[in-house]
């Protein structure tokens, strides 16, 4: 069945560690992006990218990175530098230049211990 | 940063009613309108979406309204059920393929 696979679902990070998330989609998706929810918010844009090898930085990308060697991956780093780095991450991907939805992973929950 | 904005942020309402929600996002560069329903533990399902201004869409007991030129959208829920508890998300399109989020309508159907 085709999805889109986050890993892990559950992380914790010591401060000042980097951790990298997984995002993996077998939709053929051309567009994947990174969402950050924190508690009684909404969905906000880290960064997404609409081919390989690049990508955009979203409303919050301070202490982020990404990564889009291959159409099927989109790792997000989340660096020592982001202030406050606890939260739920989601990653999505669409088609390109058609009206079509959204699909979601499970999401990973990184906690700062 | 695109301003998408839903309300209510939370809804209570008792089972057999019906209930509706609001999204306003900016009329300009409109690609779509997308509207969502995430349940705790799972991942957002795709409900809807509108391309078209004055476009309505229905599923079973939810439909919704698209307005393009005043830039908002309405989700209506009709004779709510326990089980439509969840929080449902709407998402802004523009021409760059840009998804940005409301802050969702988190709605909770006592039996």
């Amino acid at each position: 069945d085709g999805g889109i696979t986050q890993s892990p679902k559950y992380l914790f990070r010591k401060e000042g560690q980097n951790v990298t998330l997984s995002c993996e989609q077998n939709l053929n998706h051309d567009a994947m992006y990174w969402y950050r929810q924190d508690p009684g918010q909404g969905l906000r844009l880290i960064y997404y990218s609409q081919i390989v090898n690049d990508f955009q930085k979203g409303d919050i990308a301070e202490g982020y990175s990404v990564s889009r060697e291959k159409k099927e991956s989109f790792p997000l780093t989340v660096t020592s530098a982001q202030k406050n780095p606890t939260a739920f991450y989601l990653c999505a991907s669409t088609k390109i230049g058609v009206w079509t939805e959204a699909f979601f992973g499970q999401g990973t929950r990184l906690t700062v211990v | 940063i695109l301003n998408v904005e839903q309300s209510p942020q939370s809804l209570h309402v008792q089972e057999g009613d019906s209930t509706n929600f609001t999204c306003s996002f900016p009329s300009s560069n409109f690609y779509a309108l997308h509207w969502y329903r995430w349940e705790t533990a799972k991942s957002p399902e795709a409900l809807f979406v509108m391309t078209l201004n004055g476009d309505e869409k229905k599923k079973g007991r939810i439909s919704a309204t698209l307005n393009t030129k005043e830039g908002y959208s309405y989700l209506y829920i009709k004779g709510s059920q326990p089980e439509d508890s969840a929080t449902y998300l709407c998402a802004f399109d523009n021409a760059g393929n840009m998804l940005t989020f409301g802050g969702g309508t988190r709605l909770m159907v006592k039996p």
